[in-house]
């Protein structure tokens, strides 16, 4: 079944601690994306990668981390230093040819206590 | 950068009628994609669209790029229907990054 996995579906934590989400992808899509979607607003751009070990700052990077080691694979960490980390994350992915547009996982609902 | 600006924010329909959703962006796009927000919060992708007309069922989308604006038209609605929608662009020269608008939120009442 192809598609786009996030987990978990939620995660709670304690303020201080480090958490990563995990996003994999079995659709063979080069490009990688995590947004931040907090209450009645859209979606916006923490990190993107094109290609394997390789990765970009999107619009609101500061206290995040990502890698790409593998292409199927985008973890996200949110690190201590992110000031309000309580949200929904979402991971999508794109093929760099055919135009066809991002697709969706279900998203991590973070909780920071 | 790029502005995107969704219309109207909320809107009620009772089972069965139309509806068009408008959104306006502020430069020039080389890619657009439409998506519903469920209420579990799954982003369903409904067309990708940087210009030109499509129809997928009661749904379909229209952009015209050299304006700035794409519509998106639901016919008889239905209570499934309800839910966030979500119109984002990709702005010329920017890597494939997604702008999302804030998004109409639609209620479909029986």
């Amino acid at each position: 079944d192809g598609g786009i996995t996030q987990s978990p579906k939620y995660l709670f934590r304690k303020e201080g601690q480090n958490v990563t989400l995990s996003c994999e992808q079995n659709l063979n899509h080069d490009a990688m994306y995590w947004y931040r979607q907090d209450p009645g607003q859209g979606l916006r751009l923490i990190y993107y990668s094109q290609i394997v070990n390789d990765f970009q700052k999107g619009d609101i990077a500061e206290g995040y981390s990502v890698s790409r080691e593998k292409k199927e694979s985008f973890p996200l960490t949110v690190t201590s230093a992110q000031k309000n980390p309580t949200a929904f994350y979402l991971c999508a992915s794109r093929a760099t040819s055919g135009g066809l547009g991002q697709f969706f996982g279900p998203g991590t609902r973070l909780t920071v206590l | 950068g790029i502005q995107v600006e969704q219309s109207p924010p909320d809107l009620i329909l009772q089972e069965g009628a139309n509806s068009t959703l408008r959104c306006n962006f502020s430069d020039s796009v080389n890619n657009l994609q439409w998506f519903h927000q469920n209420p579990w919060g799954q982003l369903i992708n409904l067309f990708y669209i940087p210009s030109g007309t499509k129809q997928n069922g009661r749904l379909s989308a229209t952009t015209v790029a050299t304006e700035r604006y794409s519509l998106l038209y639901i016919s008889s609605s239905q209570t499934t229907d309800s839910g966030v929608y979500f119109c984002a662009v990709v702005n010329t020269g920017t890597a494939s990054k997604l702008t999302f608008g804030t998004g109409t939120r639609l209620q479909v009442t029986l």
